[in-house]
């Protein structure tokens, strides 16, 4: 199993344009998960995916922010237009629908937005 | 969702024992008590989790609260390797079941 992958690993991209980072979950995984992480806020939940249908969004800072799953093995979140204050490390995780299964989680992306 | 907390930071010796407190006063009969570490430049790993009975791992034990308001992960011998930030937080198997929020985490510094 190769565990949850993320990809790019790092983004460097420039105010305004649109960004895409993408997730892999583990298979059978019927959790997805996508957390934030900044040193001023620290590890911040976005949204959740279960069997493919987002279920809680409250945490998507705002309307420039958008996460997609078309199908059990591919997640993206999108970020469109950015800006120097969306720069952080975005963690996407995964779990079993058990909740006493852990979290995995992949390895980041680090986002730098100038 | 309940809230965990945690003692900011905390330092060890090597090969010493380790406690690492969290404390969850608001926690329901329904929650799993789950630790993370997240080593430097890596995402958060599973350390270990339970309900209501002590716990314990190739990795460390946790041990629960008779009243589940709190509970302590236990590294039994301290390497370097074990520096990292510790995340205690709480997985609902009732309502909510997916949603799993992370405090400040406590980071442990281990000296040689």
């Amino acid at each position: 199993d190769a565990g949850v992958i993320q990809s790019p690993r790092h983004e460097v991209t420039e105010m305004g344009q649109e960004v895409t980072l993408r997730c892999k979950p583990i298979s059978g995984h019927d959790y997805l998960f996508w957390y934030r992480q900044t040193m001023m806020r620290g590890l911040e939940l976005l949204i959740y995916f279960n069997n493919n249908v987002p279920i809680d969004d409250s945490g998507m800072p705002e309307d420039r922010f958008s996460a997609k799953m078309p199908n059990a093995s591919f997640s993206t979140l999108k970020i469109q237009p950015s800006e120097p204050r969306d720069s952080a490390v975005y963690f996407c995780a995964s779990s079993p629908d058990r909740p006493n299964s852990p979290l995995h989680f992949g390895n980041g992306t680090r986002l730098t937005v100038t | 969702d309940a809230k965990t907390t945690q003692p900011n930071s905390m330092e060890s010796n090597e090969e010493e024992p380790v406690h690492l407190p969290c404390n969850h006063s608001t926690i329901s009969g329904t929650d799993y008590i789950h630790w993370y570490r997240q080593l430097p430049s890596q995402g958060p790993e599973y350390v270990i989790h339970g309900l209501t009975s002590n716990v314990n791992n190739r990795m460390a034990s946790l041990a629960i609260a008779e009243d589940r308001k709190s509970s302590t992960l236990i590294l039994h011998r301290a390497t370097l390797r074990d520096a990292a930030v510790y995340y205690c937080i709480l997985r609902d198997y009732n309502t909510n079941a997916g949603k799993s929020t992370f405090g400040d985490g406590t980071t442990l510094t281990v000296k040689p």
